[in-house]
Formats: structure tokens, sequence, C-alpha cells
């Protein structure tokens, strides 16, 4: 499978402020996807990614809050904008892969809001 | 809407078989899928069902029933690293997975 990696892989970030997260992938793949874990909770797709349109967003996140880019086949970032204590999350972006279609993970981003 | 539905936590002793049961409401089915989550962790691939019945691999197997919404992981020989929280998740068509809350397996010597 391919190999994900997530930059940085934890951060302390003050109220308010934002922070991008960075997903880059070894392999090219049509879509990219955006998780959040919530402290002790399972996990809640944010949006889909796919390469030269907008990002499709789940049912109470929105673009002004979680903007999405998608440049290339390999790369994406999520920013979390204006953030709250209630964004302190894992962070997590995955892709779909093999037969099964199954999703694989990149390792995280720790966020904590002060 | 989209509902699943796992036990919260579970215990069990190292050597043991232990079953780890999901229910699901989905508006759509493309599969069920199991992964393995340790703490800090991101969630692993473990197993994968379309059709009914039983899909063994190793010391872990899992179950569907698709009439039921119903679907289990079963792991044999439990061992200390096995302590992990197990996620079911449903792909819901579009690649659109929804996962469950987790069980949170605690293997005790």
């Amino acid at each position: 499978s391919a190999v994900i990696s997530q930059k940085p892989s934890r951060d302390i970030c003050q109220r308010g402020t934002s922070l991008t997260i960075q997903c880059q992938v070894d392999s090219q793949v049509t879509m990219m996807f955006w998780y959040r874990q919530q402290p002790g909770q399972s996990l809640t797709l944010i949006a889909t990614a796919n390469q030269g349109s907008e990002a499709t967003y789940e049912s109470g996140f929105v673009i002004d809050k979680f903007p999405i880019s998608r440049p290339n086949l390999t790369f994406s970032t999520l920013t979390v904008s204006n953030m709250s204590p209630e964004d302190s999350s894992i962070y997590l972006c995955s892709l779909g892969q093999g037969s099964p279609d199954t999703q694989y993970f990149g390792p995280g981003t720790r966020l904590t809001v002060l | 809407g989209q509902n699943i539905d796992q036990p919260t936590e579970m215990t069990a002793t190292e050597g043991a078989i232990v079953q780890i049961n999901c229910t699901y409401q989905t508006s759509g089915f493309n599969g069920l899928f199991w992964y393995q989550q340790h703490a800090g962790e991101a969630p692993t691939f473990l197993s994968y069902n379309v059709l009914d019945g039983l899909e063994e691999k190793g010391r872990f197997s899992s179950f569907l029933s698709r009439s039921k919404g119903y679907s289990y992981l079963l792991l044999k020989e439990l061992q200390m690293k096995d302590s992990a929280s197990y996620l079911c998740a449903v792909d819901n068509y579009g690649q659109n997975f929804v996962f469950g809350p987790g069980t949170r397996l605690s293997v005790l010597p």
C-alpha cells in the first residue's frame, strides 16, 4: 500500500489562530480524505478531496472552517481556521486503495488548542 | 440516517477468544471493514466482508450477515499486543466510510 506522511505530527495552538496540515502520498491517488478523531471518539469524515475540483464536505463541516487544497495527485492540505478548544482532535488523511477499495490512513496530526 | 453500534469496552484474558459485535444501519452498503487502532496511532486495516459468511485471516476472523445488519470480529489466542480499539466501518458507496464508535479491548495476563 501507499506510504502516507503528515506534517506536523502534533501542535499546540492558541485560540483564534489557524493551522495547515499537510498530507503527502508516495503514489498518485485520485481521492484523498480528511477525518477527525476527537478524544476518545471514533473517526468522522470531514471532506473528500479530488484533484482539480472543490472538496466535498460532510454534514456539519464547512469550507470556511476547514479549507482544503489538492494541488496534485500526491498532496493535500487541510486548514483548521479560527481554532477553538473544541477543535482539539487528531486529524488524519487517508486514501482508498486496493481491492477491495480499502481506506489507508496517515499517522495523524494531534492538535491541541488552548 | 447512518448508525453503527459497537460495545464500548471489553476485557479478556491472554490466550482466550473474544468476539466484538457490530450492528449497522446505513443508507448504502458496499462492504464492511474492521480496523485496529492502538493508542496514539492511526487505524490499520484488519479485514473486509461484502458477502455473508466468515472470512478468516490467521488469528482474526470476521463474519457478516447483511440481512441482519450485523458483523463480528473474532480474535483467537489473544495476546497482550491485541489490546487496542477495534473499529467497524461501512463503505456507504462513493468511498464514503462510516465508522462505528469503536470497542476498546483490554487483554489481561
